[in-house]
C-alpha cells in the first residue's frame, strides 16, 4: 500500500469547513483513496473513499486531485463531536494484505 | 447485533497469566485484523487473516501472542505470560475481500495487566 502523509493537528470552529490534507504522491492506478477517524476511546469508523472522481455521502466530501497525488477531506459544518484523529489510507480494493494506519491528524473542532 | 463484537470489553490481570480476547466479526467477511492501541498512542497492527490463507502474523510483538480463527468466524487472541506493557486496547475488525479497505471496527477489549 501507498505511504501517506497528513499533519499532525488541525483546528477548526465550529459550524465551519473543516478541510483535512493528505498526501499519497505514490499511490498507484488501482489504489483507493480511503478515510477513517477515531473518536477518543472509540473504534476507528470509515467515512468515506474514491478512486479518481470526487466523493459526497451523509458524513463528508472527498475530494482527489486530477493526478491522485493528493486529497482532501471535507466536513462542511463541523461540531464538537468531529473532534478526533483522522486517518488517510490507501489500498486497493480488492486485497490479500493487511492495512496499516498512520499516524493520523488530530481534528480538534472548538466552540 | 450485525457489527464486530469483541469481548470481554474488560480485563484486569496479574502479570504472568494468560488471556484471551475474542472477536465476533461480521457474517460472511473474510479478512479479520486485530490491532493494539496502547494508551495515547497509534493503531498497530498485529495479525491479519484471510479467508484460508496462511495469516499474516508480522505484527505480533512477541511469540508470547498468537491468534486462532476458527472456521474462518470467531478469532481469539492469546496473550500469555502477560507483562505490565501489554496494557492496551485490542481492537478487531472485519471487511470483505471485494472491499478490502472498508474495515468495520469492534469497540475493543480493554486490558490492564496490574
Amino acid at each position: 500500500d501507498a505511504k501517506t502523509t497528513q499533519p499532525p493537528s488541525m483546528d477548526c470552529a465550529e459550524g465551519r469547513a473543516a478541510n483535512l490534507p493528505c498526501n499519497h504522491s505514490t499511490i498507484s492506478g488501482n489504489e483507493y483513496v480511503y478515510w477513517y477517524r477515531q473518536i477518543h476511546s472509540q473504534g476507528p469508523q470509515y467515512i468515506i473513499h474514491g478512486l479518481k472522481n470526487n466523493e459526497t455521502n451523509e458524513m463528508a466530501s472527498l475530494i482527489i486531485t486530477e493526478d491522485r497525488k493528493s486529497s482532501t477531506l471535507i466536513l462542511p459544518h463541523a461540531t464538537l463531536r468531529d473532534t478526533a484523529v483522522y486517518y488517510c489510507i490507501v489500498r486497493e480494493e480488492t486485497s490479500g494484505s493487511r492495512l496499516t494506519f498512520g499516524e493520523g491528524t488530530q481534528l480538534t473542532v472548538n466552540p | 447485533g450485525a457489527g464486530v463484537s469483541q469481548s470481554p470489553s474488560n480485563k484486569v490481570t496479574e502479570k504472568g497469566k494468560d488471556v484471551e480476547l475474542r472477536c465476533d466479526p461480521i457474517s460472511g467477511h473474510t479478512a479479520l485484523y486485530w490491532y493494539r492501541q496502547s494508551l495515547g498512542q497509534g493503531l498497530e497492527f498485529l495479525i491479519y487473516f484471510q479467508g484460508n490463507s496462511a495469516p499474516d502474523k508480522s505484527g505480533l510483538p512477541s511469540d508470547r501472542f498468537s491468534a486462532e480463527r476458527t472456521g474462518g468466524s470467531v478469532s481469539t487472541l492469546t496473550i500469555q505470560r502477560t507483562q505490565q506493557e501489554d496494557s492496551a486496547v485490542y481492537l478487531c475488525a472485519s471487511s470483505l475481500f471485494r472491499a478490502a479497505g472498508e474495515l468495520f471496527f469492534g469497540e475493543g477489549s480493554r486490558l490492564t495487566v496490574l
